[in-house]
């Protein structure tokens, strides 16, 4: 267990709406990401945080904002949700090994 | 630009018929190639990490091996417990100490008694 907390799980939303995911840890880990998970992509990369403040750009991070005011949120927003962004959310920390990732159970986001 | 490709897409096996789940990468040079369990409506769950060519690591009836352009999921004597998404994922050297991984689609193993 990874003490890594996902909020909400499960969320149902209609285009143009803002949405906030929240992961929280409870480790006192450096860095945290954000994936997310689609049939036949995998998972991807959304942005990532390697620090209070300190965050960047995944692969897929058009449409998305993170903020990390503390070290234990990492919080994803979505401004105007569109229905590509319907998809499964997975927040990630790094662990205190040399690069595996241990993830969350998922926000599950339906964008209608 | 990073690419994992796992194959088969999904596999079937009878209790205790071994098999392997391949994982092919391209990287500029890989720091670490890991993978993962997933059950359905759960958070992938980390299995292995393997640095270079040659190595090997055990779990249970799983083993992983790596060579310089793919790994091998080796699964020995499977259970139906077993039955999961492995999917398989790639570090580049270039992404220094963000663990940015690039992840393969998975293969879906369905294990029957």
């Amino acid at each position: 267990d990874a003490g890594i907390t996902q909020s909400p799980r499960h969320k149902v939303t209609e285009t143009g709406t803002p949405v906030t995911l929240r992961c929280h840890q409870t480790e006192n880990h450096r860095y945290m990401y954000w994936y997310r998970q689609d049939p036949g992509h995998g998972l991807r990369l959304i942005h990532y945080s390697y620090g209070v403040k300190d965050t960047d750009k995944g692969e897929v991070s058009d449409g998305y904002s993170v903020s990390r005011s503390k070290t234990e949120d990492f919080l994803l927003t979505l401004e105007s949700a569109t229905s590509s962004q319907t998809s499964v959310y997975f927040c990630a920390i790094r662990g205190s090994g040399t690069g595996e990732l241990f993830f969350g159970e998922g926000s599950r986001l339906t964008v209608l | 630009e990073d690419q994992v490709t796992q194959s088969p897409e999904a596999l079937r096996l009878q209790e205790g018929e071994s098999s392997s789940l391949n994982c092919s990468y391209t990287v500029s040079g890989l720091r670490g190639l890991f993978w993962y369990r997933q059950d359905p409506g759960k958070g992938p769950e980390f299995l292995f990490t393997l640095y270079s060519a040659g190595e090997e690591k055990e779990k249970e009836r799983l083993k992983a091996t790596l060579t310089k352009k793919e790994s091998f999921l080796h699964i020995t004597a499977p259970k139906p417990e077993d039955s999961a998404t492995y999917l398989c994922a790639v570090q580049d050297s270039l992404s220094g100490t963000a663990s940015k991984l690039t992840f393969g689609t998975g293969t879906r193993l369905q294990v029957t008694l």
